[in-house]
């Protein structure tokens, strides 16, 4: 199984803030790759896919890049909704997808 | 509106049986590849299984054998058959719509709010 290894694995940071997470794969996945929010007792919510494309709906702070086997996700400008747990899946693998074990960002 | 609504989780003694539906609207489940993920308290996220449009399933190596995922076309409803329950299996249970990305490469982008499976004695 694709291995996906995140980090941070938790991440303190305050509104305005620029922040950066990262999510690395055990093995190439070209771009296969999504980012997905979670916020508590909530669903997960798709953000991007394909490594850099935007959701629709999705607001612009929010961007990705990488391919092969590091990506990353950042946001230009935190806002207060934004405080929340992130999560990378692979689907290069499909259907065997793997996710990492999130990211979760809180405010310093 | 597209949407997913998870129903059927409950409190269920280890051995015993279980069965999800989710019902879907705004779109057709028969047409879509469609997955169920869970998430154990405190943890992260992990694929169950998937049924594809055509009707092939797949499942993950940890309920395979114990799970049975499928629809009622004419319900518009996806279903997950949970027998011989492990406390292991005690999560949150999400259905997803499965958005194709090429040919054969599969994201989701619509998600249920889950429903919660308890099994404890």
């Amino acid at each position: 199984a694709i291995r996906m290894t995140q980090s941070p694995s938790s991440l303190s940071a305050s509104t305005g803030d620029r922040v950066t997470i990262t999510c690395r794969a055990s093995q190439g996945i070209s771009s296969y790759l999504a980012w997905y929010q979670q916020k508590p007792g909530k669903a997960p919510k798709l953000l991007i896919y394909a490594a850099s494309t935007l959701q629709s709906g999705v607001p612009s702070r929010f961007s990705g890049s990488g391919s092969g086997t590091d990506f990353t996700l950042t946001i230009s400008c935190l806002q207060s909704e934004d405080f929340a747990t992130y999560y990378c899946q692979q689907y290069y693998s499909y259907p065997r997808i793997t996710f990492g074990q999130g990211t979760r960002l809180e405010i310093k | 509106e597209v949407q997913l609504v998870e129903s059927g989780g409950g409190l269920v003694q280890p051995g015993g049986s279980l069965r999800l539906s989710c019902a879907a609207s705004g779109f057709t489940v028969s047409s879509n590849y469609m997955s169920w993920v869970r998430q154990a308290p405190g943890k992260g996220l992990e694929w169950v299984s998937v049924i594809y449009s055509g009707g092939s399933t797949y499942y993950a190596d940890s309920v395979k054998g114990r799970f049975t995922i499928s629809r009622d076309n004419s319900k518009n409803t996806l279903y997950l058959q949970m027998n011989s329950l492990r406390a292991e299996d005690t999560a949150v249970y999400y259905c997803a719509r499965d958005t194709p990305e090429g040919y054969y490469y599969y994201y989701m982008d619509v998600w249920g709010k889950g429903t919660t499976v308890t099994v404890s004695s």
